[in-house]
């Protein structure tokens, strides 16, 4: 079975410092990647994806993601956080073998002015 | 490109009663998805069409929770009766290609 752990339920940042949001990931196959972003009362909003290649993503709105195998991770990272990047992100994972998504628990993004 | 369209977008119904929810995903896409998002976590698959057949509905509390596609485009949920527990957010998405487009979802409260 596959699984998602974002260990932090909330990370809090200054405007302009850098942003980091965890992800390890379970699967027992090869993993494609995904972050998404959510907004109060909007559905989720994709942000980038890994599938193959290049261990950097990029994505939109700037964030950027790296793709480790070693450690099971996909932390998702911004050089420098805005206060509209405050919202609720998610990792999720699907094994290349099903189309079926698995969602982490989420972590709330607070960017201070 | 118009993306996935939900309907309503908020309802409060009591417990026992009744409701459907409307999903219109984006033109062209085979691929549709009921997810249930219980507050404080992430979204849960309920029910997986592809065209207008099922792929995967193993975690579709079945004994009150339907779903259906008959046209292969558009699709309605239903909850009879409705607990308490259901209350959530129901997101409907679509995919093409690798990656799933969510609409905006329906929040629903059971009182």
């Amino acid at each position: 079975a596959q699984s998602v752990a974002q260990p932090e339920d909330q990370v809090n940042v200054a405007e302009g410092n850098p942003l980091t949001v965890k992800c390890t990931y379970s699967v027992s196959g090869n993993p494609y990647l995904f972050w998404y972003v959510q907004y109060p009362n909007r559905g989720l909003q994709f942000l980038l994806k890994y599938i193959t290649g290049d261990n950097l993503v990029k994505g939109s709105y700037g964030f950027e993601a790296e793709f480790n195998k070693s450690q099971t991770s996909f932390h998702l990272k911004k050089p420098s956080a805005l206060v509209s990047d405050s919202a609720l992100y998610f990792c999720a994972v699907r094994d290349t073998n099903d189309y079926k998504l698995s969602f982490g628990a989420g972590t709330t993004v607070t960017v201070r002015a | 490109e118009a993306g996935v369209a939900q309907s309503p977008r908020y309802k409060i119904i009591e417990k026992r009663q009744s409701v459907a929810f409307w999903c219109n995903p984006i033109s062209g896409h085979a691929t549709l998805y009921w997810y249930q998002q219980i507050l404080g976590q992430g979204p849960k698959l309920l029910i997986q069409f592809q065209n207008n057949g099922v792929v995967d509905d193993s975690q579709l509390p079945k004994d009150r929770f339907s779903a259906e596609r008959l046209k292969g485009v558009d699709s309605t949920l239903k909850i009879q009766p409705a607990k308490l527990e259901d209350s959530a957010v129901y997101l409907c998405a679509s995919r093409e290609s690798y990656e799933q487009y969510f609409g905006p979802g329906t929040r629903l409260t059971v009182t």
